[in-house]
């Protein structure tokens, strides 16, 4: 099955710094799913993003689907911020079968 | 509009026992999908059901099971429980094929 890496897997910052998460994919994919897993295990979808850019607030989104990768950048971080990130991408035939991540637990600090 | 929902928030069970989660997606949505998370093994996919069918399967022994009703809402059984079954279960709806995915909170399973 396709297997999906992220970097860097622990990471601390003093509030109002950025940030930028990566996630590398070993296949082709359809589409690509940021998530944020928030200290009560709520998983927040925060980006569906099959190839270009996009931007919601402080948080944008690029993944370059030819070369299997995916950035996401944090600016201004916040406390709120802190928790596990993920991407994660669909396997081959379709349907909602994703494969996630190991994640970068984000700890943002005053 | 609503959001995923599933009950119980908390279970404690012991080995043998079986349990059974509930998940109810967002209103309109048809694709229910379950997912178990643990320290050890990350986020893996239990399965998921579209219009009361199962579509996918992951790689979890027949003692996982699911279904879907005809309102969309899905339950996932897990009998004989083991102590490896501890762990965070989660449920995620989405309209269809390759849409966005949203989660609920998570039903967290103790297995003593």
């Amino acid at each position: 099955g396709i297997q999906v890496e992220q970097s860097p897997p622990d990471l601390i910052l003093q509030e109002g710094a950025n940030s930028t998460l990566r996630c590398n994919f070993s296949d082709s994919v359809n589409n690509l799913q940021w998530f944020h897993q928030n200290p009560w295990g709520q998983l927040i979808n925060l980006f569906y993003i099959p190839s270009g850019t996009k931007q919601n607030g402080r948080l944008s989104a690029t993944t370059v689907a030819t070369e299997r990768y995916s950035l996401l950048y944090i600016s201004s971080s916040q406390t709120t911020d802190s928790g596990v990130y993920f991407c994660a991408v669909p396997e081959a035939g379709g349907g909602n079968k994703l494969t996630f991540g190991t994640g970068t637990q984000l700890k943002v600090e005053l | 509009k609503a959001g995923v929902t599933q009950t119980p928030r908390y279970l404690i069970k012991t080995r043998g026992q079986q349990v059974t989660l509930s998940c109810s997606p967002i209103s309109g949505h048809r694709s229910v999908s379950w997912y178990q998370q643990t320290p050890g093994q990350g986020l893996q996919f239990l399965f998921e059901y579209f219009s009361e069918t199962q579509r996918n399967k992951g790689n979890f022994p027949g003692r996982f099971s699911g279904r879907q009703f005809s309102n969309s809402r899905s339950e996932m059984n897990v009998s004989t429980l083991e102590l490896g079954d501890s762990a965070l279960y989660l449920c995620a709806s989405s309209t269809g094929t390759d849409e966005k995915l949203f989660f609920g909170s998570g039903t967290q399973l103790s297995v003593l």
